[in-house]
């Protein structure tokens, strides 16, 4: 199962909003509502931002949004902060098959 | 509060196993499943596999069908994740994470434990 598709980096400036792609294929992103977005500071755990698309979890800000459009899901991030810096991944379920969870690249978010 | 607690930092020659184990707190364990997600050194993050808690089903990756094998011991709340014939590429940062169900989303994540495998 190939990995999901992100940009390498993104940036912006404190403030300001920015919007990571994750695009996938009609097998995974497309097919299920089961996209989550997870925030990676460095030499730290993974930690779950969105879940099922647009879901927020508790205790996560309301900065942090969630859509899909066809096979590419999006994870907008407004009012960026510092501490927003980090590595982001998408990641999708794609099916039964063995190997159906697959992530993207992950994407490095910069504040300015 | 949901708690994933792993075990130590392993270094493994080349074609050894390594075993990790994944304890669980502040949850009823049987209620969810664990997922083992790798990161090698730079890297992104890659998932191997789901056992559920309840049953002891699971769910491997392609990539690791015949070498990976993941356990449970529900007397003692704990996750396992033995890797065997390891290579040079194994090398990575090996993490539990809380998923209800395979496929499911992973809302907790254990600390990381770093396998480094060398000759």
């Amino acid at each position: 199962q190939s990995a999901l598709t992100q940009p390498a980096s993104v940036s912006g400036s404190p403030g300001q909003s920015i919007t990571i792609s994750c695009t996938g294929t009609s097998s995974d992103v497309g097919s299920y509502n089961l996209v989550s977005w997870y925030q990676q500071h460095p030499g730290k755990a993974p930690k779950l931002m969105i879940y099922e698309v647009s879901k927020r979890p508790s205790g996560v800000s309301n900065r942090f949004s969630g859509s899909k459009s066809g096979n590419t899901a999006s994870l907008t991030i407004s009012g960026l902060q510092a501490e927003d810096e980090a590595d982001y991944y998408c990641c999708s379920y794609a099916g039964s098959s063995a190997g159906a969870v697959v992530f993207g690249g992950g994407t490095k978010l910069t504040v300015l | 509060q949901v708690q994933l607690m792993q075990s130590g930092a392993e270094v493994k020659k080349p074609g050894a196993s390594v075993k990790v184990s994944c304890k669980a707190s502040g949850y009823t364990f049987t209620s969810n499943g664990i997922s083992w997600v790798r990161q090698a050194p730079g890297q992104g993050l890659e998932w191997m596999g789901w056992i559920s808690a309840y049953n002891g089903n699971t769910n491997y990756a392609q990539k690791f069908q015949g070498r990976v094998t993941m356990t449970t011991d529900t007397s003692t709340n704990t996750a396992y994740m033995e890797l065997r014939s390891l290579r040079s590429d194994d090398t990575a940062v090996y993490y539990c994470a809380r998923a209800m169900n395979y496929g499911d989303y992973f809302d907790h994540w254990g600390q990381g434990t770093l396998v480094t495998v060398t000759s």
